[in-house]
C-alpha cells in the first residue's frame, strides 16, 4: 500500500498568518492516465471531512483562494496564505491513484 | 443538490454482520462512483472500498475478505456489508462521492 506521510502532526498558527502542510507518498502518484490523484481534505471538529483540493492543485467549488496545493510525483504541499478561525481542524491528504486509496495520518491546525 | 446519507444500526454484536445503506440524491449511480470511508473514534480515515458507475467494485485488501459493496440504482442506494465484526471495527462510517460526504453513522461493536 502507498504510505502517505504528513508533516507536521500539529501546527499552531495565529490568525492572519500563513500555514503549510507537507504530504509525501511512498511511490509516485502519477496515474497511468497521466493525472495525479492527490486530494486535500479538512475535517472540522464534529464534522464530516470536506474536500478542499483535488488533482494536486484544483480548488473545489466554494473553497477560498487562500488555499493552494502544489507538488508532483511524491512530494505535495497545502498552503494557507492567511489562516482564519474557520480553517481550524484536521487536514488530511488522500491519494486516489493506487488501490487501496490511502490517507495521511492528519495534521491538526490550532490557533496560537 | 448532491446529498448522501448513511443509515444503519448503531450497535452490532461481535462476530455479527454490519449492514449500512447510503442513500444519495442529486446524481446518478449509473455514471458516478460512491466510496465508503471509516474513522475509529479519535483516529484517522480509512478507505474501505467503492462502487463505480458500471457497477464494478474495489476493496481495501485489508478488508476484502469481509466486505461487500453493492447498489440498487432504482432506489439510489449503495450498500455496505461487512461480516465477522470485532471491537476494532467500531467507527464512524461515511459514504462519499467526489467532494461530497455524508454525515456519517456511528457503529459500535459490543456485546
Amino acid at each position: 500500500d502507498v504510505v502517505m506521510t504528513q508533516t507536521p502532526v500539529s501546527l499552531s498558527v495565529a490568525i492572519g498568518q500563513p500555514a503549510s502542510i507537507s504530504c509525501k507518498s511512498s511511490q509516485s502518484l502519477v496515474h497511468s492516465d497521466g493525472k495525479t490523484y492527490l486530494n486535500w481534505l479538512l475535517q472540522r471538529p464534529g464534522q464530516s471531512p470536506k474536500r478542499l483540493i483535488y488533482l494536486v492543485s484544483k480548488l473545489d467549488s466554494g473553497i477560498p483562494d487562500r488555499f493552494s496545493g502544489s507538488g508532483s510525483e511524491t512530494d505535495f504541499t497545502l498552503k494557507i496564505s492567511r489562516v482564519e478561525a474557520d480553517d481550524l481542524g484536521v487536514y488530511y491528504c488522500l491519494q486516489g491513484t493506487h488501490f487501496p486509496y490511502t490517507f495521511g495520518a492528519g495534521t491538526k491546525l490550532e490557533l496560537k | 443538490q448532491v446529498q448522501l446519507k448513511e443509515s444503519g444500526p448503531g450497535l452490532v454484536q461481535p462476530s455479527q454482520t454490519l449492514s449500512l445503506t447510503c442513500t444519495v440524491s442529486g446524481f446518478s449511480l449509473t455514471s458516478n462512483s460512491v466510496h465508503w470511508v471509516r474513522q475509529p473514534p479519535g483516529k484517522g480515515l480509512e478507505w474501505m472500498g467503492g462502487i463505480w458507475g458500471d457497477g464494478s467494485t474495489d476493496y481495501n485488501s485489508a478488508l476484502k475478505s469481509r466486505l461487500s459493496i453493492s447498489r440498487d440504482t432504482s432506489k439510489s442506494q449503495v450498500f455496505l456489508k461487512m461480516n465477522s465484526l470485532q471491537t476494532d471495527d467500531t467507527a464512524i462510517y461515511f459514504c462519499t462521492h467526489g467532494s461530497y460526504w455524508g454525515q456519517g453513522v456511528m457503529v459500535t461493536v459490543s456485546s
